[in-house]
């Protein structure tokens, strides 16, 4: 079956546009996230979807990111007014989230969209 | 709150010999920890979890790894290297309704 697609895998974008990420989770996943890795470093958490749940967005850095998700499906990550720190490659992932805890439940990760901002 | 700590960004070892990746966590639950690789230019995959169940976890490709609580310890462990590990490992915690805390990853090369 297929597993979490993303797209695009690159996008070079200059400073001060806006960019939208997508995300397309294993069908059935209710539990979505969003990562950022930049250069060297591991993953941060940015924000997290659960069914039809207010999502948790305690890990956007800042306004300028945003995200949705349209029901259980696909996602999208908006970067407004990006800015170079903004370039990493970020990473969508999706898991059953069936049991209490469900960030137990093992995360599918895509192959990611590496950013760079010019 | 939880944190992880990897203790060596770089670690190489000869192909056949043991490896060891080191992991150390702070979390003031019980934990469930894990280690997830990344190969160059492809996702994370899982390499084991542990959830509170046997201390000593088993995963794919030989890897395996012991959640040691006195020592708040999850080392990676695999007897024999393969040329097909060098990769980038991350150890990761979790607890409860939290967002997962990735340490900063440790790069595995393996010389022939």
């Amino acid at each position: 079956g297929a597993g979490v697609s993303q797209s695009p895998s690159n996008k070079v974008t200059e400073k001060g546009k806006d960019v939208e990420l997508r995300c397309d989770p294993i069908s059935g996943h209710t539990a979505l996230y969003w990562y950022r890795q930049r250069l060297g470093q591991g993953l941060e958490f940015l924000i997290y979807f659960q069914g039809n749940s207010a999502p948790d967005k305690s890990g956007l850095p800042s306004d300028r990111f945003s995200a949705e998700r349209t029901g259980e499906s696909v996602s999208t990550l908006t970067i407004q007014r990006t800015q170079q720190e903004d370039s990493a490659v970020y990473l969508c992932a999706s898991s059953s989230g069936v049991l209490a805890g469900a960030r137990y439940n093992e995360q599918f990760f895509g192959p990611g969209t590496r950013l760079t901002v010019l | 709150a939880q944190s992880v700590t990897q203790l060596d960004s770089h670690v190489s070892v000869s192909e056949g010999t043991p490896v060891l990746l080191r992991c150390n966590y702070s979390s003031s639950y019980s934990p469930s920890l894990f280690w997830y690789v990344q190969h160059p230019n492809k996702g994370l995959q899982l390499l084991l979890k542990y959830t509170s169940a046997a201390t000593l976890v088993k995963g794919i490709n030989g890897f395996e790894a012991e959640f040691k609580k006195s020592e708040t310890s999850f080392h990676l462990t695999k007897p024999s290297a393969h040329m097909s590990d060098a990769a980038e490992y991350f150890c990761v915690v979790s607890e409860g309704n939290t967002p997962l805390v990735f340490g900063k990853g440790t790069r595995l090369s393996v010389i022939a």
